[in-house]
């Protein structure tokens, strides 16, 4: 079973919409929350942190339910820009009283925004 | 501007050959990672390291090594390379584990 599991997507959009993302993890003793963005052919590149309060940035609005075990990722007023692949991840402590941690990575899912 | 960096960029190179891709950070980040990537797919950990002289294989058997002599230096090393290794590879580092890394530019292998 994977650790993070992602809308296969692909989502294509056109400029100005609103898209949601979404995710799930496996394991409850999942640390911390991330949604990064990868653009294509290039290293992964922090987004946002994921906070159970949900936090934004700018148009980019993340929340995280550990109760669901569940993570979004909302983007409003799509740009051209915004197209890449989304990546959610998690961080899980390597064993209890650690505070070393592992980042596992969902398979992403594709946007584009269309003009 | 780049924290973390790897060399090659790009590497194309025959069946048998040894070869070394390196990666460095000038962040004094104890963590340091190797990830590798195929088109369309998730990033998988081959390696890991939570300090100098320490080293962890990570969840994707993988015929390679690494060492960690230098806080800032973390190769890794392919003693025979072969088609199947044909992958993008990823170097990340991180200040203390649990919050999010930075990666370096990644070396794209092509084995022939």
């Amino acid at each position: 079973r994977k650790e993070v599991e992602q809308d296969p997507g692909p989502f294509n959009v056109p400029e100005g919409a609103t898209v949601a993302f979404n995710c799930t993890y496996s394991n409850s003793a999942s640390q911390s929350f991330f949604w990064y963005r990868q653009d294509c052919r290039k290293e992964p590149k922090l987004l946002m942190s994921v906070y159970s309060s949900g936090n934004e940035d700018g148009r980019f609005t993340a929340q995280l339910n550990r109760a669901s075990q569940y993570i979004s990722l909302l983007i409003r007023d799509s740009k051209l820009s915004d197209s890449a692949t989304y990546l959610c991840v998690v961080n899980i402590l390597v064993d209890r009283g650690s505070t070393l941690g592992r980042l596992y990575f969902g398979r992403g899912t594709q946007l584009t925004v269309w003009p | 501007e780049a924290d973390i960096y790897q060399t090659p960029r790009y590497l194309v190179i025959g069946t048998g050959k040894k070869i070394t891709l390196e990666c460095s950070q000038t962040m004094g980040h104890d963590k340091m990672y190797w990830y590798q990537q195929d088109p369309g797919m998730e990033l998988h950990l081959i390696h890991y390291s939570y300090g100098v002289n320490s080293t962890e294989k990570g969840d994707l058997s993988s015929e390679s090594t690494v060492s960690r002599i230098r806080t800032e230096h973390f190769p890794l090393t392919l003693e025979s390379a072969r088609p199947s290794h044909t992958s993008q590879y990823l170097c990340a580092s991180s200040e203390y584990g649990h919050e999010g890394y930075t990666f370096g530019s990644g070396t794209r292998l092509t084995v022939v």
